[in-house]
């Protein structure tokens, strides 16, 4: 079967690192992304990974390990407006379905 | 702007009463796909086109039909809606289905079945 599966919620203190987590097991395999949705909004893109290794994008960095069906996002220097759920989502070999995770809710304290 | 839109972006019907979600993107992008999104469930694709008059089933396409009669618009119809189609539905586009190419999301459309 097609499986995401990300924490459900996490909190972290404002200017620190928070690293998300996200496993999957789908049928193909043709790349990551992960999506940054705040409350009520629409999703909107933060990084994408098809070739194992780290990808680094300002404060965000993402990391895949495709042997492992394994993916993180790091969000370094956390500010209060990172507040927001971010979604797991893997596009499927042919490119057309994509699957996303639950998502994971990040609440950034002071 | 380079933008999706949706709308209605609110809407509150009855069992049975036939509708349709428009979406359009001025991004000259050729895919083009239609989620909703449930509390605890995610993101989950209903229907998705590669192009014009191609389209084919996501992972949750009962009791929805679309359409793709040229590249700008992609509306959803939901024929007979029913209460357990209550959610939130986002349209997407990207430049073409390859791997890299990320999705653009339009604002999304409340949708409360009574």
């Amino acid at each position: 079967g097609q499986n995401i599966d990300q924490p459900t919620e996490m909190t972290a203190t404002e200017g620190a690192i928070v690293q998300i987590n996200c496993t999957y097991q789908t049928s193909g395999f043709n790349g990551l992304f992960w999506y940054q949705q705040h409350a009520g909004e629409a999703p909107t893109f933060l990084s994408y990974n098809v070739l194992d290794g780290l990808e680094e994008k300002g404060r965000f960095s993402s990391f895949l390990s495709r042997s492992k069906g394994y993916s993180y996002l790091l969000l370094k220097e956390l500010q209060m407006k990172d507040s927001a759920s971010y979604l797991c989502a893997v596009r499927d070999t042919g490119g057309f379905k994509t699957i996303f995770g639950a998502g994971t809710r990040l609440f950034v304290k002071a | 702007e380079a933008q999706v839109t949706q709308n209605p972006r609110y809407l509150i019907t009855v069992t049975g009463k036939k509708l349709t979600v428009t979406c359009s993107q001025n991004m000259n992008h050729e895919y083009m796909s239609w989620y909703r999104q449930d509390p605890g469930l995610g993101l989950r694709q209903i229907y998705y086109s590669m192009n014009v008059e191609v389209t084919d089933k996501g992972d949750v396409p009962e009791g929805y039909k679309v359409s793709r009669k040229e590249k700008r618009n992609f509306p959803l119809i939901l024929e007979s809606p029913s209460p357990n189609q209550t959610s939130l539905y986002f349209c997407a586009s990207s430049l073409w289905a390859a791997s890299g190419d990320e999705q653009f999301f339009g604002p999304g459309t409340r949708l409360t079945v009574l």
